[in-house]
């Protein structure tokens, strides 16, 4: 079956580290990835994506998120957490059978000053 | 998030009511979807629509009605629901439902308790 998976319920850093949210999936064929970001009370809000090419990524609000064929994963990162990064963050690969998004349970972070 | 809107933001009604969420994209996208998002569970898909006509329905509870009047609009329709069905109800667009390679925007969600 086709899934993807986010290891971590929440992740915690200090404002000005590094932050990784970590992903892993499992897929027939060619994955097509996504990373989205849901703010209280908001709905996702689309980061980046991988389709093809480059196996690092750049999104939004500087994020990048890292493709690694040989662990399936794609774990999205950035070099300096902000407080206000502190949110819920979806991976999701597509389900290459019926072309819906496939959702992960999610990973809370929370950035500390 | 503007590109997508969802009326009401909250709404709170009795198992025995009737009432509808509204959802509405400005994104001259061709594919529409609602998700139920419960706490502490992964984003479920309950219906989409590919210009107009259904093409997924994931064993959802009749319960739940959809209707797609149009490509920019989409209605998801409650009738006798049940406390489990408390959640966020997300719509959502996109370009093209099975290319796969194109994202999805999300509206802000239709807050529900049933009571």
């Amino acid at each position: 079956a086709q899934s993807v998976a986010q290891p971590e319920d929440q992740v915690n850093v200090a404002e000005g580290n590094p932050l990784t949210v970590k992903c892993t999936y499992s897929v027939s064929g060619n994955p097509y990835l996504f990373w989205y970001v849901q703010y209280p009370n908001r709905g996702l809000q689309f980061l980046l994506k991988y389709i093809t090419g480059d196996n690092l990524v750049k999104g939004s609000y500087g994020f990048e998120a890292e493709f690694n064929k040989s662990q399936t994963s794609f774990h999205l990162k950035k070099p300096s957490a902000l407080v206000s990064d502190s949110a819920l963050y979806f991976c999701a690969v597509r389900d290459t059978s019926q072309g819906n998004l496939i959702f992960g349970k999610g990973t809370k972070l929370s950035v500390k000053p | 998030e503007t590109g997508v809107t969802q009326t009401p933001r909250h709404l709170v009604m009795g198992m025995t009511n009737k009432k509808s969420l509204k959802c509405e994209q400005h994104l001259g996208h061709n594919a529409m979807y609602w998700y139920k998002q419960s706490a502490k569970k992964p984003l479920e898909l309950m219906f989409v629509y590919s210009l107009e006509e259904r093409v997924e329905n994931n064993s959802v509870p009749s319960r739940f009605s959809p209707e797609c009047p149009n490509s920019s609009h989409l209605f998801l329709h409650l009738h006798t629901l049940q406390p489990e069905d408390s959640a966020l109800y997300l719509c959502a667009s996109s370009a093209q439902p099975t290319s796969g390679s194109y994202e999805q925007y999300f509206g802000p969600g239709t807050r529900l308790t049933v009571t």
